[in-house]
């Protein structure tokens, strides 16, 4: 059975960056691809980008210029990096699995940009 | 960017009743389209995959139809564990979620 688990500070100041780890423990991060999806408090869901380990990655158009996803192969995780945020980059933060569709996915991790 | 659009955005239903969810796109997907089923304070679930194809262990009540950019979750007969929101997605042209629709005990 493949879990995901999210790490990371759950408090970041504006402007500065937001990074977020995914232990991925099941699979192995190379056979599969992997996503970064966020949900604000009472609304939708937003894709921040996908991965995968041999270097193929989109990101979200409208995030592109403020997104870095990345893969360690040898700690099983993936990571994203998101810079100079604001409030409304406060979410829960998933990542998910990403093949085709976004199955299984972590139980999330509230991420709250505030000073 | 393909947007989803979702309705009703709430529908009051009691168990044992069947449930009708539309998502419409705003251009083709083809059948890429997935449903999600979200609990409160918990992560979306996969549901229906590929319009009309149930992913693993989910339910025969729960089924999807549809193509293009009309498409429909039906569950057939409620239980109580399925009232939650749903959410429709598309992997046409990139990754776009729809709004959601909330089922909620009447």
């Amino acid at each position: 059975q493949v879990q995901l688990q999210e790490s990371g500070p759950g408090l970041v100041k504006p402007s500065e960056t937001l990074s977020l780890t995914c232990t991925v423990s099941g699979r192995s991060v190379t056979t599969y691809y992997w996503s970064w999806i966020r949900q604000p408090a009472g609304k939708g869901l937003e894709c921040i980008g996908r991965i995968n380990s041999s270097g193929g990655i989109n990101y979200n158009p409208s995030l592109k210029s403020r997104v870095t996803m990345s893969v360690d192969t040898s700690k099983n995780q993936f990571s994203l990096n998101l810079i100079s945020v604001t409030a409304a980059d406060t979410a829960v933060y998933y990542c998910v699995g990403a093949y085709n569709w976004f199955d299984p996915w972590g139980q999330g991790t509230l991420v709250t940009v505030s000073s | 960017e393909i947007v989803l659009t979702q309705s009703p955005a709430t529908l009051s239903l009691s168990p044992g009743e069947r449930a009708t969810l539309s998502c419409r796109a705003s251009q083709s997907v083809s059948s890429y389209l997935a449903w999600y089923q979200q609990k409160p304070g918990q992560a979306p679930r996969l549901l229906i995959h590929d319009a009309s194809n149930r992913a693993t262990g989910i339910p025969a009540r729960f089924s999807g139809s549809g193509s293009g950019t009309d498409f429909t979750l039906t569950i057939s007969s409620l239980e109580p564990e399925d009232f939650a929101v749903y959410y429709c997605q598309q992997r046409s042209n990139w990754f776009t979620f729809g709004g959601g629709t909330k089922l909620e005990i009447k």
